[in-house]
C-alpha cells in the first residue's frame, strides 16, 4: 500500500514570497490533516478535512495560510506572504475515518526555510 | 484545548537497557493516546496506541501504560537496540465529537549507545 506522498521535500524562499505544498493521501482515506512542525516541537494541527469539507481550521493563520482539498483526494496548502516564523516542516497525514481511534498516517513532510 | 507535556526531552541509554518516556495531558475527556516514532527526514510513524478503557498494552519490546486518574501515560522500551534511536512523540485525542484531532507532546530524542 502506497503511503502519503508530499512534494516538494524541501523549499527555500524569501520572506513575503508565496509557496505551495501538495499532498496525496492514502487511497480511500477520507480524512486529511496538515500539521506544522517547528524544529524541536511536536506537530501542531493547522487544518483537517473530511472528504472535501473543512472539519477544523481553528489553528490556521487565515490571513496568510489557505488550504483546499479538491474532489476529496489531493490537497494543497499555500502560504502568502511567508514570514520568517513559518520556517518549519509541513506534514500531511491521512486517516481512514473521522472519529476517534483512527490511526493517522504521515507523509515525509516538506521542509520550508524562509530567509 | 488539550495540553500534552512530555519528559524527558533527550534520553541516552546503553544498548540492552530500558527506556521510559512520560507524558501528561490536561483534558480528562481525552480517550486515545498514540505514540509515534520519527526518524530523521521522515514523517512520524505509529508504534503503539492505547485507549482510555485499558491500563496497559504491550507489543513485543514496547509497552504503554495509562493512569487516567493522574492523567499521565508512559512508553516503555525494553532491550533497546541502536535502531530504536529516533524522536518519540506522545499524543492525546479528545472524544469523537471533536473529530480525530491529535495533540502532540514536544518529543523525546532517544539515543541508544551500542
Amino acid at each position: 500500500e502506497a503511503g502519503v506522498a508530499q512534494s516538494p521535500r524541501y523549499k527555500i524562499i524569501e520572506k513575503r514570497q508565496s509557496v505551495a505544498f501538495w499532498c496525496n493521501p492514502i487511497s480511500g482515506h477520507a480524512t486529511l490533516y496538515w500539521y506544522q512542525q517547528i524544529l524541536g516541537q511536536g506537530p501542531k494541527l493547522l487544518i483537517q478535512f473530511q472528504n472535501n469539507g473543512v472539519v477544523d481550521d481553528s489553528q490556521l493563520p487565515k490571513d496568510r495560510f489557505s488550504a483546499e482539498r479538491l474532489k476529496g483526494v489531493d490537497s494543497t496548502l499555500k502560504i502568502q506572504p511567508a514570514k520568517l516564523e513559518d520556517s518549519a516542516v509541513y506534514l500531511c497525514a491521512s486517516s481512514l475515518g473521522w472519529g476517534s481511534y483512527n490511526e493517522q498516517f504521515f507523509g515525509p513532510g516538506t521542509r520550508l526555510t524562509v530567509l | 484545548g488539550e495540553n500534552v507535556e512530555q519528559h524527558p526531552s533527550t534520553l541516552s541509554v546503553q544498548e540492552g537497557d530500558s527506556a521510559v518516556i512520560k507524558c501528561t495531558y490536561s483534558d480528562s475527556a481525552s480517550n486515545y493516546f498514540p505514540w509515534y516514532k520519527q526518524e530523521l527526514g521522515k514523517g512520524p510513524q505509529l508504534i503503539i496506541d492505547i485507549r482510555s478503557n485499558v491500563g496497559e498494552k504491550k507489543d513485543q519490546r514496547i509497552a504503554v501504560t495509562l493512569n487516567k486518574t493522574a492523567k499521565h501515560f508512559s512508553l516503555h522500551i525494553t532491550e533497546t537496540q541502536p535502531e530504536d534511536s529516533a524522536v518519540y512523540f506522545c499524543a492525546a485525542s479528545p472524544p469523537e465529537n471533536t473529530g480525530n484531532q491529535f495533540y502532540f507532546g514536544t518529543g523525546t530524542s532517544l539515543t541508544v549507545i551500542p
